[in-house]
């Protein structure tokens, strides 16, 4: 049972333009969002977090949106980087709650 | 500020013998979790600790599996005994009492089971 799902695998982008990255979850009761980043062999960084009190949030060239009707969130970048090449994972967790579901990642690859 | 630590960074090993992964969390941390990540299932969490205790270990998939937290700067991840299947990175990570503080990853171990 998969509570929280990124069905893209892979996103190719070029420099210079925004990158979108997509997660659905399906438990309505998660009230916190968080971005990770990853790169190879290295653990994941977080990126940037939303509680569901918000529908956005903002840092820097990230900013995550959330639709909770639809139980969806998204990561823009922008403008996307050769850095910002990695997979990225979203997570969601219950406020008070330590335990995070993770999605199964998006590797983004930025192209020169 | 050191991170969190994970020793072994690679280990190989032969199905059957018994395997040891080991975390150091960032200092002032009361919370410490251990996580697999596999092609099939994704990063998937196994056990979390507060202050030392272990909280929710339903992720543990078998009794193969064990994880002690001994004291606030150190836990181990016990395979025993080992299987084939059980060939993938292992990272622990730590959070503040915060729950809205994200956790910090450490690097992994990744491990091979022959």
């Amino acid at each position: 049972d998969q509570q929280v799902k990124q069905n893209s695998p892979s996103l190719s982008v070029q420099e210079g333009r925004i990158s979108i990255l997509n997660c659905d979850y399906t438990n309505s009761m998660f009230d916190y969002f968080l971005w990770y980043k990853k790169y190879p062999a290295e653990g994941p960084t977080f990126l940037i977090s939303i509680s569901s009190i918000k529908d956005k949030n903002e840092d820097g060239r990230f900013t995550v949106f959330l639709n909770k009707s639809a139980k969806h969130l998204s990561l823009h970048i922008v403008p996307s980087q050769p850095g910002d090449s990695a997979v990225y994972f979203c997570a969601a967790s219950f406020q008070g709650a330590q335990k995070l579901v993770f999605g199964q990642g998006t590797r983004l690859t930025i192209n020169p | 500020d050191a991170g969190v630590i994970q020793s072994p960074r690679h280990e190989v090993t032969e199905m059957g013998q018994e395997v040891t992964l080991r975390c150091k969390p960032i200092s002032g941390h009361d919370y410490l979790f251990w996580y697999r990540q596999t092609m099939m299932r994704g990063l998937e969490l196994l056990i979390y600790f507060n202050n030392n205790v272990p909280i929710d270990d339903s992720g543990m998939p078998e009794d193969r599996f064990s994880a002690k937290m001994p004291n606030a700067s150190f836990s181990t991840l016990k395979i025993q005994p080992s299987e084939p299947r059980d060939s993938a990175v292992y990272f622990c990570a730590s959070s503040p009492v915060n729950s809205n503080q994200p956790q910090h990853f450490g690097d992994g171990t990744r491990l091979s089971i022959l």
